[in-house]
């Protein structure tokens, strides 16, 4: 089993609409949860951030977190072609504070 | 306010040759780590880098080796490169106790 895992899509979407994005890890110990964008050729960019369970606004971006469930999402509201990019979950775990990445979900905004 | 920098940005090397990679971190981050991603793939943990030191380490072998310098700026050396190294290797920055990672633009070294 993957520490991280995600859908590898693409997960296609029409312009203005909700994209949302989802994410699964098994370490039960995990402490911090990131999402990042990386458009293609380029370097992850770190998008959301979230340490505890519930829901955090940012812009047009909800980062979710459910421990109990190990579940971690990413909704980005109004959707713009610009948001097309791979989309990376990543977490830390107990012990230091490496960051174990999933493979990514690539997204799609179509206009 | 410069990011992380990494050099070259590009590099073809030889199966068998040796190769360094060299990383500075944003300014007020004394914590380096280095990544290996390969094509379709997230980005793997190699190690990282704290007070001089290798902190952690990934599930690589020996032939990756780092170093870290007084000022924070870091080293990765691979030796004895194969094919499969072939990879876009990035470094990313942090600051004891700081939320989240900061990536620099990456190395992307191919191996022929």
């Amino acid at each position: 089993q993957k520490e991280v895992e995600q859908n590898s899509g693409p997960l296609s979407v029409p312009e203005g609409a909700i994209a949302s994005l989802n994410c699964t890890y098994s370490d039960r110990v995990s402490q911090s949860f990131f999402w990042y964008r990386q458009y293609s050729g380029k370097s992850p960019e770190l998008i959301m951030s979230i340490y505890s369970n519930g829901d955090k606004e940012d812009g047009r971006f909800t980062a979710q977190l459910n421990k109990a469930s190990q579940y971690v999402s990413l909704l980005i509201r109004d959707s713009q072609p610009s948001d097309s990019a791979t989309y990376l979950c990543a977490v830390t775990g107990e012990y230091g504070n490496k960051l174990v990445f999933g493979a990514g979900t690539i997204l799609r905004v179509k206009s | 306010d410069a990011g992380v920098t990494q050099s070259p940005t590009h590099l073809i090397k030889t199966r068998g040759q040796q190769v360094t990679l060299r990383c500075s971190p944003k300014s007020g981050h004394d914590t380096v780590s280095w990544y290996q991603q390969a094509l379709g793939q997230g980005p793997q943990f190699i190690f990282q880098y704290y007070e001089e030191e290798e902190r952690q380490r990934g599930n690589f072998p020996d032939r990756f080796s780092g170093h870290q310098f007084p000022n924070y700026s870091s080293e990765l050396n691979v030796n004895a490169l194969l094919l499969g190294d072939s990879a876009l290797y990035l470094c990313a920055s942090s600051y004891t106790g700081g939320e989240g990672y900061t990536f620099g633009s990456g190395t992307r070294l191919t191996v022929v």
